[in-house]
C-alpha cells in the first residue's frame, strides 16, 4: 500500500499564475481534505472532497478551488497566485463512515511563490 | 468553534529525560484530540488518538497522552527521549460525529530538541 502521495514535491510560481496539485489517497479510502500549512503554522483545513462533491470548507477564498475524480483522487486548484500562497500543502485521505476513521496524510507538496 | 493551543513553540530535553508537551483545547463538545509528529519535508503522522473510553491513551514509539476533561488538555508524554524523537508535533482536536465540521484544527506545534 502506497498510503497517500501527491505530486509534485516541489513547485515554484510567481504573482498572478495558477497551480494544480494532485493527491491520491490511501487504498480503500473515499474522503480527502486539503490542507495549508505556512513556515512555522499548524496546517490550516481548506476543504474536504466526498464522492466528488467539496463537503466542507475551512475560511479560504474563491481562488481555492478543488475536484475529485471517481477514483477518489483529488486537485487542489489557487488561482492569482499571492505571495502568501506560499506554504506546503497537505493532502489527507480517509475511508469509511466510522466515527473514529483515521486520517492519513501525505508528504505534501512545497509550493513557493515568488 | 474548536480551537488548540500548544505551550511553547520550542522544547529541549536531554536524551533519557522525560518529555512533555502541552496541548489545551477549546471546544462546545467533548472533541475527539490527535497528536500528530511531523519530521523535516514529510507529512504528519498519527502518533496516538482519543476518542472515547480510557482517558490514557498510548501512541506509538512509546508515547502517551492523557485527556482531562476538566482541565481541557491532552498534554504529550514520554518517559525517556531517545535522539530519533527529535520533530515537531502537532496536536489536533475533531468534533465527534458532526455533520457540518469533522475537520481538523491543529495547534501551531511544538519543535522537540533532544539533546546527546
Amino acid at each position: 500500500d502506497a498510503g497517500v502521495t501527491q505530486s509534485p514535491t516541489h513547485l515554484i510560481k510567481t504573482r498572478g499564475q495558477q497551480v494544480t496539485l494532485r493527491c491520491s489517497p490511501k487504498s480503500g479510502h473515499d474522503t480527502v481534505s486539503w490542507y495549508q500549512q505556512a513556515l512555522g503554522q499548524g496546517p490550516q483545513f481548506i476543504f474536504q472532497y466526498y464522492e466528488e462533491e467539496e463537503r466542507q470548507r475551512g475560511n479560504f477564498p474563491d481562488r481555492f478551488s478543488g475536484h475529485q475524480f471517481p477514483n477518489y483522487s483529488s486537485e487542489l486548484n489557487v488561482n492569482a497566485l499571492l505571495l502568501g500562497d506560499s506554504a506546503l500543502y497537505l493532502c489527507a485521505s480517509r475511508g469509511g463512515s466510522g466515527a473514529y476513521n483515521e486520517q492519513f496524510f501525505g508528504p505534501g507538496t512545497r509550493l513557493t511563490v515568488l | 468553534a474548536q480551537s488548540v493551543t500548544q505551550l511553547g513553540s520550542h522544547v529541549s530535553v536531554s536524551e533519557g529525560a522525560l518529555v512533555l508537551l502541552r496541548c489545551n483545547y477549546s471546544s462546545s463538545v467533548p472533541p475527539y484530540l490527535f497528536w500528530y509528529v511531523q519530521y523535516p519535508n514529510q507529512g504528519l503522522q498519527l502518533l496516538l488518538k482519543y476518542t472515547t473510553g480510557a482517558t490514557l491513551v498510548k501512541g506509538i514509539n512509546g508515547f502517551e497522552a492523557e485527556f482531562k476533561k476538566s482541565e481541557t488538555s491532552f498534554h504529550l508524554t514520554k518517559p525517556s527521549a531517545h535522539m530519533s524523537d527529535a520533530a515537531e508535533y502537532f496536536c489536533a482536536v475533531r468534533k465527534p460525529r458532526s455533520n457540518t465540521g469533522n475537520q481538523f484544527y491543529f495547534g501551531t506545534g511544538t519543535s522537540l530538541t533532544v539533546i546527546p
